[in-house]
């Protein structure tokens, strides 16, 4: 059972837009709610991270916005860029335990000049 | 550089055999997980360890074993290995024993079973 779903699953973006990836959890246990950025023969890194108190944050060009009502979230990139082309994950986290990441399966990112 | 490190980096083996996979975390972090990437699957969670005891365990097979030593250095052990465990294999590390918290991962082991 897939609990954190993730769209959509590849997405292409004129240099200057803005990237938006979208995120639905089920768990409503989830309370860590992280995006992590994967280069080709690199390991995924943590990007911007959100918990459920606060319904947005901002670190420079990324963005999450959250909805708790709705179990969503959500990551936008603004004036995308090329060094951006990357895969996105989102995942979540909490619950009894909270040992572990629990993914979406991945957004290939790609920004065009 | 996320200051996990994870040796080989690449991996072919061919099928039945046994392969260790090896992972450093970062210092001072007590925690190491292991996930496997796979086209299909995405990024799976297979075991975690923290300080030098197993954890929790995901979907990991019972081929898979693995094991913190008292440096804290973990190696993944996968045996009798069949084609559909050709994947990216990586390691992760935090300093607390759960998740919620930032994690960092290494660059992987990619693992070609033929």
């Amino acid at each position: 059972q897939q609990q954190v779903k993730q769209s959509p699953q590849s997405l292409i973006v004129q240099k200057g837009g803005i990237s938006i990836i979208n995120c639905a959890y089920e768990n409503t246990a989830f309370d860590y709610f992280p995006w992590y950025q994967q280069f080709p023969g690199k390991g995924p890194a943590l990007l911007i991270a959100i918990r459920p108190d606060v319904s947005e944050k901002k670190e420079g060009r990324f963005t999450i916005s959250f909805n708790k009502s709705a179990k969503q979230f959500s990551l936008h990139i603004m004036d995308s860029q090329p060094g951006d082309s990357a895969t996105y994950f989102c995942a979540a986290s909490g619950g009894a335990g909270s040992y572990q990441l629990t993914f979406g399966k991945g957004t290939k990112l790609s920004v065009i000049p | 550089d996320s200051g996990v490190t994870q040796t080989p980096k690449h991996l072919i083996t061919a099928t039945g055999q046994r392969v260790t996979l090896r992972c450093s975390p970062r210092s001072g972090d007590l925690s190491v997980y292991w996930y496997q990437q796979s086209l299909d699957q995405g990024l799976q969670f297979l075991i975690q360890y923290y300080n030098g005891e197993e954890r929790a365990k995901g979907n990991i097979l019972e081929r898979f074993s693995a094991q913190q030593f008292p440096d804290l250095h973990s190696e993944l052990n996968l045996s009798s290995l069949e084609l559909g465990d050709s994947a990216l294999y990586f390691c992760a590390s935090s300093v607390q024993g759960q998740m919620n918290t930032e994690a960092f991962f290494g660059q992987g082991t990619r693992l070609t079973v033929v």
